[in-house]
């Protein structure tokens, strides 16, 4: 069975770009979550979506961060415009239930210059 | 607002050492605990999950235990080998999900 997969696994961009990223979660996992470590500090809780729906996006950091899970399957995070602080890594986590065993993705190595 | 702390930070060991590492967290209040271990460039990998109604769980050379009215967590590690150096997370499972900072792990051979 396939994992989480994410993409791409590296982009760099100028500031002022926008990026958009891609969680294909485990399938049949209705909750698929948004994770990112900035300048390689804890990691940090963004986004839960439970099949197209947030659940929860306290974390977006601001209102240039969109997330979405058209249809419930995969789900983007699409940054504009990305800004410096923006640098690092975006991971993604599924789970089949809420509370349940997280899965998580390579991660997405966002590099703003 | 849940904190996950993770003692200690950065810990270097020689190989066949057993070791604990630690994670410590401030409301009680989560469905479960899980430990993961990540190597550089690389996503997170699952290590054990600890149920809320458990005390501890067990994989091969790792053991993880909970208390959850102390808020604490530690993570057992026998017999050490080179193979185990990464960086280990601490993430609790409540209202939100949150991670320690992890501690980095590295077991000389």
């Amino acid at each position: 069975e396939a994992g989480v997969t994410q993409f791409p696994s590296h982009s760099v961009i100028e500031k002022g770009q926008t990026v958009t990223l891609r969680c294909d979660p485990i399938s049949g996992h209705d909750n698929l979550y948004w994770y990112r470590r900035v300048m390689g500090k804890e990691i940090k809780f963004l986004l839960h979506f439970v099949k197209e729906s947030k659940q929860d996006e306290s974390g977006m950091p601001n209102n240039r961060f969109l997330a979405e899970r058209t249809g419930g399957t995969y789900s983007t995070l699409k940054v504009q415009p990305a800004e410096l602080e923006d640098s690092g890594v975006y991971f993604c986590a599924s789970s089949q239930l809420i509370g349940g065993e997280l899965f998580f993705g390579e991660g997405s190595r966002l590099t703003v210059l | 607002k849940q904190e996950v702390t993770q003692i200690p930070a950065a810990l270097s060991v020689p190989e066949g050492e057993n070791l604990v590492l630690n994670c410590s967290f401030t409301d009680s209040a989560i469905y479960n605990l899980q430990w993961f271990r990540q190597d550089p460039g690389k996503g997170l990998t699952s290590l054990l999950l600890i149920q809320s109604s458990q005390r501890e769980q067990t994989s091969g050379r790792l053991n993880a235990s909970l208390d959850k009215s102390s808020g604490r967590s530690t993570l057992y590690i026998a017999a050490s080998q080179p193979g185990d150096s990464a960086t280990y997370l601490c993430e609790t499972s409540g209202s939100r999900l949150t991670f320690g900072e992890g501690t980095q792990l590295t077991v000389n051979p």
